[in-house]
């Protein structure tokens, strides 16, 4: 089966840089997307093919892959971009969701 | 505008069944490959299952196989899980998703599962 690991939590200052990262053997031959849930909230779409950013998203938030690895940035992170963040991928039947990365801005 | 609204989840014992409905709108329902995500209180996000765009392929997580199935009427534009031999730990939120796309989602329905 596939997995992908996400770090738990990070945490950065309002206007800083986050970075979160997703990995898995998976990524190295399919693109990941990202999705975005608040507390109370359906998930947002807001990466997928690995960097694309959906029409709506703000231009703060990027993706990027390298091998294995997956990274979402966000750079000048606002309060309101606090969320539980998460990858996922697919391959042959198998979707797999990582376990997600919950941002603190503060 | 885009929808996809789930219903028919509600409290159910375990062992017992139940059957969930998304009502797609605003897009051709026909064309898209549809999903069931669901989210257990205070967990992650995880993939149930999915059904090709005519119905004839579907595929299930190792955890629900054997217990779902998913199914579609392109006429009614709605997408179904039927839920067997329910367990506690199937107890979650369920979403469905549009296929290729992912967005937008619906506000899922809540199935626990509880004597």
């Amino acid at each position: 089966s596939y997995e992908l690991t996400q770090p738990s939590s990070v945490s950065v200052s309002p206007g800083q840089t986050a970075r979160i990262t997703c990995s898995g053997d998976v990524l190295a031959k399919k693109y990941a997307r990202w999705f975005q849930q608040k507390p109370g909230q359906a998930p947002v779409l807001v990466i997928y093919k690995d960097s694309e950013r959906p029409s709506g998203i703000p231009e703060r938030f990027s993706g990027s892959s390298s091998g294995t690895t997956v990274t979402l940035t966000i750079s000048g992170a606002q309060v309101e971009d606090e969320a539980d963040y998460y990858c996922y991928s697919a391959a042959d039947n198998i979707r797999v969701f990582g376990g997600g990365t919950k941002l603190t801005v503060l | 505008e885009v929808q996809l609204v789930e219903s028919g989840g509600g409290l159910v014992q375990p062992g017992g069944s139940l059957r969930l409905s998304c009502a797609a709108s605003g897009f051709t329902f026909s064309s898209y490959w549809m999903h069931w995500v669901r989210q257990a209180p205070g967990k992650g996000l995880v993939w149930v299952s999915r059904i090709n765009s005519d119905g004839s392929s579907t595929s299930y997580a190792d955890s629900v196989k054997g217990r779902f199935t998913i199914s579609r009427d392109n006429a009614k534009n709605t997408l179904y899980l039927q839920m067997n031999s329910l367990r506690a730990e199937d107890t979650a939120v369920y979403y469905c998703a549009r296929g290729d796309v992912w967005e937008p989602w619906g506000q899922g329905t809540l199935v626990t599962v509880s004597s």
